[in-house]
């Protein structure tokens, strides 16, 4: 265990409505990440963090910004949901730039969601 | 954008058998993770590779960096009923970013 929690783990929204997903890490790692998992597509970047206040756009970002006031949390926002923004959402951490274990990903237990 | 091609898709052996499975891409990467993912939870690292040509093992798991840094493999060997699930690829590009494979759903016949 990496000592990552996500929150919610479950939920069920409607189109249209704001979701807000938490990640909360306890080990003071400088990046963060967020994937969405879907049947197919292994797990896709949405959004990373560097640092506080530091991020940058994954592959799949349209439709969601995130925010990260201190080194623990990294969230994750979906401003107005839709059907296609069903998915798993993971969390990761890494502890920083450059070669080696560096580079490892760990991951948090996931968010489902669901939107109707 | 960047792709790795896993292969296979899913595999349904017997228990006891070897397990084979690789990744290959057009894009040079730096490192290579493989992870394994059990159904409801996020997936674990298995073993990273950092230079091209190293073999690493983790118990009954061995993973090659290809000499050509554009593809891995994983073998499983003796495989049990808890080595279920669906094992990931994943190379590093510039920076922190990874990129995934779409996965190798494994079954085990008891």
């Amino acid at each position: 265990d990496a000592g990552i929690t996500q929150s919610p783990r479950h939920k069920v929204t409607e189109t249209g409505t704001p979701v807000t997903l938490r990640c909360h890490q306890t080990e003071n790692h400088r990046y963060m990440y967020w994937y969405r998992q879907d049947p197919g597509h292994g797990l896709r970047l949405i959004h990373y963090s560097y640092g506080v206040k530091d991020t940058d756009k994954g592959e799949v970002s349209d439709g969601y910004s995130v925010s990260r006031s201190k080194t623990e949390d990294f969230l994750l926002t979906l401003e107005s949901a839709t059907s296609s923004q069903t998915s798993v959402y993971f969390c990761a951490i890494s502890f920083g730039q450059g070669r080696g274990t560096n580079n490892e990903q760990f991951f948090g237990p996931g968010t489902r969601l669901t939107v109707l | 954008g960047q792709q790795l091609n896993q292969s296979p898709q899913s595999m349904f052996i017997q228990e006891g058998e070897d397990v084979s499975m690789n990744c290959t891409s057009s894009s040079i990467f730096n490192t290579w993770l493989w992870y394994k993912q059990d159904p409801g939870e996020g997936p674990v690292l298995l073993i990273a590779l950092y230079k091209a040509g190293e073999l690493t093992s983790n118990g009954r798991l061995t993973a090659q960096f290809g000499i050509t840094r554009k593809d891995s493999f994983l073998n499983i060997s003796a495989s049990i009923p808890s080595d279920v699930g669906i094992y990931f690829c994943a190379g590093q590009l510039r920076g922190n970013k990874l990129v995934f494979g779409a996965g190798t759903i494994l079954r085990v016949k008891s």
